[in-house]
């Protein structure tokens, strides 16, 4: 069965702090790995990734792919507030089929 | 600004009712997803289409729940009857698959369906 697991579940750091969020994936016919954050509506794409070791960068926000050990991790450096939110993984499959990790709940404090 | 659609945003009903959930996706993408979220299971992919087919409805409880694309801008969720355990919120996404069919790149949520089922 294809699954994908987020850790930690939930963390709260202050301002300025760096995190490092993890996701790990056993999905079949793998294609490639997207994270999403949430806040409190819809999922807002941030990354897909397709081909290890290429790190992608937005402003703060980096992820990196290995697909011999079959995880991903999220970085975002120097948190702002504005940061709070869920952070989603998603294995895509061949065929469109996204399976999604039950996510990260990220709080930042002032 | 081009953004998936969702109507109802927020639904209240009884058990036992219909419950018809509506989606236009983004002009021009072909397929569309319908997913659920609840605390406990976070985001279970129910259905999917390409170019208005059905290609997975596998995670969707057959016996209560049908999806249907009438047209290219209209997808549709239909509970019944529904039940307590079907309070979730539902989200429709759309993407653009190239050529081959295989490539889904990047979904585009939409606000999602608030379903609450006393």
């Amino acid at each position: 069965e294809d699954k994908v697991v987020q850790s930690p579940l939930s963390l709260v750091v202050h301002e300025g702090d760096t995190v490092t969020l993890n996701c790990s994936y056993e999905v079949t016919n793998f294609r490639s790995l997207l994270w999403y954050k949430q806040e409190k509506k819809a999922p807002t794409f941030l990354f897909m990734l397709t081909s290890s070791g290429i790190e992608k960068k937005s402003g703060r926000l980096s992820s990196i792919l290995d697909k011999k050990e079959l995880f991903s991790i999220l970085n975002i450096t120097a948190t702002q507030t504005g940061d709070s939110a869920v952070y989603l993984c998603a294995a895509e499959r061949y065929g469109n089929k996204l399976v999604f990790g039950a996510g990260t709940i990220l709080r930042v404090k002032s | 600004d081009a953004r998936v659609t969702q109507t109802p945003r927020h639904k209240v009903t009884e058990m036992g009712q219909e419950v018809t959930m509506r989606c236009q996706p983004i002009l021009g993408h072909n397929t569309v997803f319908w997913y659920r979220q609840t605390m406990m299971q976070g985001l279970e992919l129910l259905a999917y289409f390409r170019n208005r087919a059905p290609l997975d409805d596998s995670g969707m409880p057959k016996d209560r729940f049908s999806a249907e694309m009438p047209d290219a801008t209209l997808a549709t969720l239909k509970i019944q009857p529904s039940e307590p355990r079907d309070s979730a919120v539902y989200f429709c996404a759309s993407a653009l698959g190239l050529a081959g069919g295989d490539r889904t790149g990047e979904l585009f949520f939409g606000e999602g369906s608030r379903l609450t089922v006393l």
